[in-house]
């Protein structure tokens, strides 16, 4: 069955440092890979997306993700954090079922700290 | 942790008629939930937002008489596609706000399994 980990319940890291976020899933095939942010009082938004091609993938807000099929990881990392960063991080999954759905991890929250 | 029910997961039905997605949350209070759709591809797109007791708040673009939502409970939000069509064939998921949770963790969003609906 199709699953994704985030290992991290939370993160903290301080301002300016840089910020690597974990996720891990199980997919028999190609997965399409996600990451989502939710800051507070606000729906979801999409920071990144990998379908194919190349595995480092360019995302909003400075982020970006490397897909590597070996380790069935999809990390996003984030070179120099600023405080507004702080919020929920969901990673997840398309699989293709008869259908199309989506699978996400329980989400990293991110703490930045002056 | 905390479990969000989504039923059913899969549904096929023919066009015209109506469809019902529940949406629960198995161990704890969720004054607000969300409803989300999502096609093959694409990023999901937020529908509604759900607020126990009172009218949901819909996107702009979302036809609240198509898409009826319902928030009875604490613990239970329905999302309805009234007279479904083909192009409302795609995948529902719903995510719920742990009311019992306060600061910054009261933010936490749980996500259903979602509902994958074929309307022939």
């Amino acid at each position: 069955a199709q699953s994704v980990t985030q290992p991290d319940i939370h993160i903290t890291v301080s301002e300016g440092a840089s910020l690597e976020l974990r996720c891990n899933y199980s997919y028999g095939a190609t997965p399409y890979l996600f990451w989502y942010v939710q800051s507070p009082g606000q729906g979801l938004q999409l920071l990144l997306k990998y379908f194919s091609g190349d595995t480092l993938v360019q995302g909003i807000k400075g982020f970006e993700a490397e897909f590597k099929r070996s380790q069935s990881s999809f990390n996003l990392r984030k070179p120099s954090v600023h405080w507004s960063d702080a919020a929920e991080y969901f990673c997840a999954v398309g699989a293709i079922t008869g259908g199309f759905k989506t699978i996400f991890g329980a989400g990293t929250r991110l703490f930045v700290k002056a | 942790g905390a479990v969000v029910s989504q039923h059913p997961s899969w549904v096929i039905c023919k066009s015209g008629t109506s469809v019902k997605i529940e949406c629960r949350s198995l161990d704890f209070q969720a004054t607000t939930m969300f409803w989300y759709r999502q096609f093959p591809k694409q990023s999901l797109m937020l529908m509604a937002t759900s607020n126990e007791g009172s009218k949901a708040t819909y996107e702009q673009g979302v036809e609240k008489d198509k898409f009826l939502i319902n928030h009875a409970s604490l613990t239970l939000s329905t999302l309805t596609v009234t007279s479904a069509h083909p192009e409302d064939s795609s995948f529902y998921i719903c995510s719920a706000r742990d009311l019992g949770l306060t600061g910054s963790a009261g933010e936490k969003l749980f996500f259903g399994s979602g509902t994958q609906l074929s309307v022939l």
